[in-house]
């Protein structure tokens, strides 16, 4: 079963400030991984998709990278400002759902 | 844009109740999903549907069954609520089959309280 862990579970920085996030999954066999962002009591915003045969996708202040041999994703957010604060997730679509990892809950402070 | 709703946002039941979730999605989606999303736990997947009265079964079936007797709708049964079933309720959909690397569309949620 694919397991997908993200590190670290909290962060807090200072508006400004670039960062990233961790993803990690157990096996390789992926057709695409996505980033999503969840506000407080909200549903599921999607940030970013890569397919497998991608390194990596943009999207403004947003970068994620992908390295499925070593199961491992990155997403970096430049020039963080205090609307970044959120819960990030990680999700790895090996068949029909996806497998979640349990976030990386950010606060970025003025 | 994709649009999937939910039917309630909040829901209070009470133990042995029948609950009912609704969600909808506006954009002729073949697969709709439910996951269930608690403090430490994350994101679980409790049912999905490929079709029309297609069901699977996802990680943690048991207390719920799911409907789905049209494309745009899915709905989520807990036969008899129990205070486990306390969570947050996220319906997804997406437009293909998997390995077409298609984004899958969520909607607000609904967190239901089991008293």
């Amino acid at each position: 079963k694919q397991e997908v862990t993200q590190i670290p579970a909290a962060l807090s920085v200072p508006e400004g400030e670039n960062l990233v996030l961790n993803c990690s999954f157990t096996d390789s066999a992926i057709y695409n991984l996505q980033w999503f962002r969840q506000d407080p009591g909200k549903g599921l915003t999607s940030l970013l998709l890569i397919q497998s045969s991608q390194r990596e996708q943009t999207s403004g202040r947003l970068n994620a990278s992908l390295d499925k041999s070593s199961g491992r994703s990155t997403l970096y957010i430049a020039a963080s400002q205090p609307g970044d604060s959120a819960t990030y997730l990680c999700a790895v679509n090996s068949g029909y759902a996806l497998n979640f990892g349990k976030g990386t809950s950010l606060l970025v402070t003025p | 844009d994709v649009k999937v709703t939910q039917s309630s946002r909040y829901l209070v039941k009470r133990t042995g109740e029948k609950v009912f979730l609704e969600c909808v999605q506006d954009m002729d989606h073949e697969n709709m999903f439910w996951y269930r999303q608690d403090p430490g736990l994350g994101l679980r997947l409790i049912y999905f549907s490929y079709d029309v009265k297609m069901k699977e079964k996802g990680d943690i079936p048991e207390g719920y069954s799911v409907s789905r007797e049209k494309k745009e709708r899915f709905s989520l049964i807990l036969e008899s609520a129990s205070t486990n079933q306390t969570s947050m309720y996220l319906c997804a959909s997406s437009p293909s089959p998997a390995g077409s690397g298609n984004t899958q569309y969520f909607g607000p949620g609904t967190r239901l309280t089991v008293l």
